[in-house]
């Protein structure tokens, strides 16, 4: 059960703000979000476990809806090393517990120019 | 930070040879490993989980015998595609977690990939 991510891409300049959509049509355990540069693995950002839970650090922070279907990423007075693929990975929940696995959305492209 | 390492970066190899690719965690022991493919822009997808000491638990639609999984220590795990085909060009990650299984509230620690070229 792949996860959808919108938009599929993103244009921006130096500054301005970005929200990427992570949605599922399950019930999820969990959310994981990462930024895979080119030719690169991708690099953790952060996890929400929680309905409701909010969490962020520096300039991007996440949500996680109260029924734990749909997680937003929000990167804010964006930096050129912010360009790059994000990914959500998603565990889905299986009756309160985890299936043990990570289903990536299918990206979100961002491209921040100065 | 965990680190894992990913070797080789890349491989050309022939059309019906067999090739290895090894992901290591170097700073912390994982009985779970995970494999994924990524084609040209698209996403992760899981190829099959790596369990330390027993059988690997392949997703649907991988070959088994195509993709040898091995995790023979808490280290390490390979993926040997055997009898590669110009199909089976692609770029393949590794990942692993820190402790037993998969753990929910956990990241994932990705290897850098492996860029496969079958002639």
């Amino acid at each position: 059960q792949q996860p959808v991510q919108s938009p599929q891409a993103v244009i921006l300049r130096e500054g301005e703000d970005a929200v990427i959509n992570c949605s599922s049509s399950k019930a999820l355990y969990s959310v994981h979000w990462y930024r895979q540069k080119h030719g690169e693995a991708p690099v953790f950002l952060m996890i929400l476990l929680k309905g409701g839970e909010q969490k962020g650090h520096d300039k991007i922070s996440a949500s996680f809806n109260e029924k734990k279907q749909q997680s937003s990423l929000y990167l804010t007075a964006s930096q050129l090393s912010y360009s790059g693929t994000y990914f959500c990975g998603t565990e889905l929940d299986a009756g309160g517990t985890s299936y043990g696995k990570l289903t990536f959305g299918q990206g979100t492209i961002l491209t921040v120019h100065p | 930070g965990a680190v894992v390492s990913q070797h080789p970066s890349w491989v050309i190899c022939k059309s019906g040879t067999s090739v290895k690719i090894e992901c290591r965690s170097l700073d912390f022991q994982a009985t779970t490993m995970f494999w994924y493919r990524q084609f040209p822009k698209q996403s992760l997808m899981l190829m099959a989980t790596s369990n330390e000491g027993s059988k690997a638990t392949y997703e649907q639609g991988v070959e088994k015998d195509k993709f040898l999984i091995n995790h023979a220590s808490l280290t390490l795990s390979t993926l040997t595609v055997t009898s590669a085909h110009p199909e089976d060009s692609s770029f393949y990650i590794c990942s692993a977690q820190r402790g037993q299984g998969f753990t929910y509230n956990s990241p994932l620690h990705f290897g850098n990939g492996t860029r496969l070229t079958v002639t």
